[in-house]
């Protein structure tokens, strides 16, 4: 079946450009995880949805960057005012339900700010 | 080939050889463990994950162990082919948590 998709693979942009990532889940998954890989370092947690709870954006890094996800299943990362510290990949990930279920990941986003 | 002691980054092992990786966990209430593979210009793929009832379990080529003692966790690999050239990522998650957190990887370089 189809995984986790992610779009734009990738992304430039200049320094104080605002940038949108998508992410599609796995259909039927409830639960949306974004997360940050900087070059050659592992995987930071940004943000959590679960169905229709609150998220969880304890990880975000600045007020820069906010998501959302509509009707339960395609999110979408925004990152306003980028900074050259930005430049990252970001992934997403879905699982079945809350905790402890396998996280699926996307092929990610590879962001260049200039 | 093996990474023992300190987390190294960086595994070279001989085509055909067992590879085992090595991570050592920092949270003493995790109790689910689970390994990525990480390809090139790829996201993260599960391998294999491992819950803390457990001590050891086995998937296609790949056996997990997990000594909550020493907080420590392996991969082992048998047979490691080409393909198998990735960096790999333990990861650790505490009961009624979601987020799962990381280690640094490590880069398995299989030699031909």
């Amino acid at each position: 079946g189809a995984g986790v998709s992610q779009s734009p693979s990738n992304k430039v942009t200049e320094k104080g450009k605002d940038v949108e990532l998508r992410c599609d889940p796995i259909s039927g998954h409830t639960a949306l995880y974004w997360y940050r890989q900087s070059l050659g370092q592992g995987l930071e947690f940004l943000i959590y949805f679960q169905g229709n709870s609150a998220p969880d954006k304890s990880g975000l890094p600045s007020d820069r960057f906010s998501a959302e996800r509509t009707g339960g299943s395609v999110s979408t990362l925004t990152i306003q005012r980028t900074q050259q510290e930005d430049s990252a990949v970001y992934l997403c990930a879905s699982s079945l339900g809350a905790t402890q279920e396998t996280q699926y990941f996307g092929p990610g986003t590879r962001l260049l700010v200039l | 080939g093996e990474n023992v002691g300190l987390h190294l980054p960086t595994l070279s092992v001989q085509e055909g050889d067992n590879s085992i990786i090595n991570c050592a966990y920092s949270n003493s209430a995790s109790d689910y463990f689970i390994w990525y593979k990480q390809e090139s210009g790829k996201g993260p793929q599960f391998i294999i994950d491992i819950r803390s009832n457990m001590d050891k379990r086995q998937g296609q080529r790949v056996t997990v162990l997990l000594n909550k003692t020493v907080k420590h966790l392996s991969l082992q690999i048998a047979a490691t082919q080409p393909g198998d050239s990735a960096v790999y990522f333990c990861a650790e998650n505490k009961r009624a948590d979601y987020k799962l957190s990381f280690g640094a990887g490590t880069t398995v370089t299989v030699r031909a």
